[in-house]
């Protein structure tokens, strides 16, 4: 099947600073990316839908100007968690799907980011 | 609202053991169900999927069947390998739609 990379696996950083994590589309052009959040024995939840070149769509209570999605081009899209603070410590997940094909999502390893 | 609710882990079984997973989910409308496999290190990967009633979905020596009556979509191998040791979603989507609602995930480890 398609490859979905995330990048970092693991970041640790300060309260208050932000953290970039990516998602790439690694052998096929991903139209709309999809990101979700886990927290320990949960179940993923969607935070947010991007679709490439235009804004993403917010699931409800997820604060938009938190969690920063850019979807610039069709192989990758970013998360920003911006001022970090440590309930913000999770693991998130992205999937995606392509053009055609059968709609399948493919996701990504996950990227666990831990705030001090 | 839609939801799903997983039998709670950690599951631990001894290899060739009978494993069921159960899965129960409450929904508008008639979604598509499907049982996604995450091994250590990896992404999420689609396991097997039905898409309405009655249907079973199967790979890798696994099965499951849309319950529409119970509400359920259970998984179950007949004889579990080491290689099996994951956890696992059941999720579900609202045919035509591709947002995935997930069930919490269950841990399987099997020992030799």
């Amino acid at each position: 099947g398609a490859v979905v990379s995330q990048h970092p696996s693991w970041v640790i950083c300060k309260s208050g600073t932000s953290v970039k994590i990516e998602c790439r589309s690694l052998d096929f052009q991903a139209t709309t990316m999809f990101w979700y959040r886990q927290f320990p024995k949960q179940s993923l939840m969607l935070m947010a839908t991007s679709n490439e070149g235009s804004k993403a769509t917010y699931e409800q209570g997820v604060e938009k100007d938190k969690f920063l999605i850019n979807h610039a081009s069709l192989t990758l899209s970013t998360l920003t968690v911006t001022s970090a603070h440590p309930e913000d410590s999770s693991f998130y997940i992205c999937s995606a799907t392509g053009q055609g094909g059968t709609g399948e999502l493919f996701f990504g390893e996950g990227s666990r980011l831990t705030v001090l | 609202g839609n939801s799903v609710t997983q039998m709670e882990g950690p599951v631990t079984l001894s290899e060739e053991a009978f494993l069921t997973i159960n899965c129960t989910y409450t929904a508008t409308g008639y979604p598509s169900l499907f049982w996604y496999v995450q091994y250590p290190g990896e992404g999420l990967q689609l396991l097997l999927k039905a898409t309405k009633a009655d249907d079973k979905g199967s790979n890798k020596g696994f099965e499951a069947t849309y319950r529409k009556e119970t509400t359920s979509f259970h998984l179950e191998k007949g004889s579990v390998q080491v290689s099996d040791s994951a956890v696992y979603f059941c999720a579900l989507n609202i045919q035509g739609a591709q947002k995935l609602v997930f069930g919490q995930g269950t841990r399987l480890t099997i020992n030799p």
